[in-house]
């Protein structure tokens, strides 16, 4: 099984400033690594796939970087609606999926 | 626009069976494969099962793997979860989600709760 740890668990920003999120993979997943995006209540909405492509709809702030086995997700300047929790999926062990822990990205 | 709604949740005593559905609209249902993903209380995501597109092959998490079987009905836009012999450690809210490859269209969700 491919573990993905996922760092920091916790990240407090403001409005405005630039996030960076990593996803760290046990052993190479190549580029299929996606990140999503949950808020309370809500299901995950997928912000990136293959590591750098946007999904449909989602904004240019967000790109994602890496290959092999390290992952960013950078949010280039946060508004406020994107203070979430961030997950981290990989695909390379198709249909064996596995999610990242999550990092919660807070207001400070 | 593209729709999942989930039904069939709630509570059920451990051991014994639930099944879930999933309706579907707004886009072609026998294209794509479908999945269940979980997520137990103030937990991260899971995924569970996922069925081809015209439910040829069907894959389990380790966790559910005899449990659990996933099942679709392309002429109703519909998938489905029959889950057996239930533990406390399947609590759990249950997502149907979109997708060959990765999930990009979601449900909202249907809270499962085991207890007796």
């Amino acid at each position: 099984e491919i573990v993905l740890t996922q760092s920091p668990a916790t990240l407090s920003l403001s409005p405005g400033e630039r996030a960076t999120l990593s996803c760290r993979a046990s052993q190479t997943v190549s580029r299929y690594l996606a990140w999503y995006q949950q808020k309370p209540g809500q299901a995950p909405r997928l912000l990136i796939y293959d590591t750098s492509n946007r999904a449909t709809g989602i904004p240019a702030r967000f790109s994602g970087s890496g290959s092999g086995t390290d992952f960013t997700l950078t949010i280039s300047s946060l508004e406020p609606e994107d203070f979430a929790v961030y997950y981290c999926l990989q695909r390379t062990m198709w249909p064996m999926y596995t999610f990242g822990q999550g990092t919660k990205l807070l207001i400070k | 626009q593209v729709q999942l709604v989930e039904s069939g949740g709630g509570v059920v005593q451990p051991g014994r069976s639930l099944r879930l559905s999933c309706v579907t609209s707004g886009f072609t249902f026998s294209s794509y494969g479908m999945h269940w993903v979980r997520q137990a209380p103030g937990k991260g995501l899971e995924w569970v099962a996922v069925i081809y597109y015209d439910g040829s092959n069907k894959y389990y998490a380790d966790s559910v793997k005899g449990r659990f079987t996933i099942s679709r009905d392309n002429s109703k836009s519909t998938l489905y979860l029959q889950m057996n012999s239930l533990t406390a450690e399947d609590a759990a809210v249950y997502y149907c989600a979109r997708g060959s490859y990765y999930f990009d269209a979601w449900g909202q969700g249907l809270l499962v709760t085991v207890s007796s």
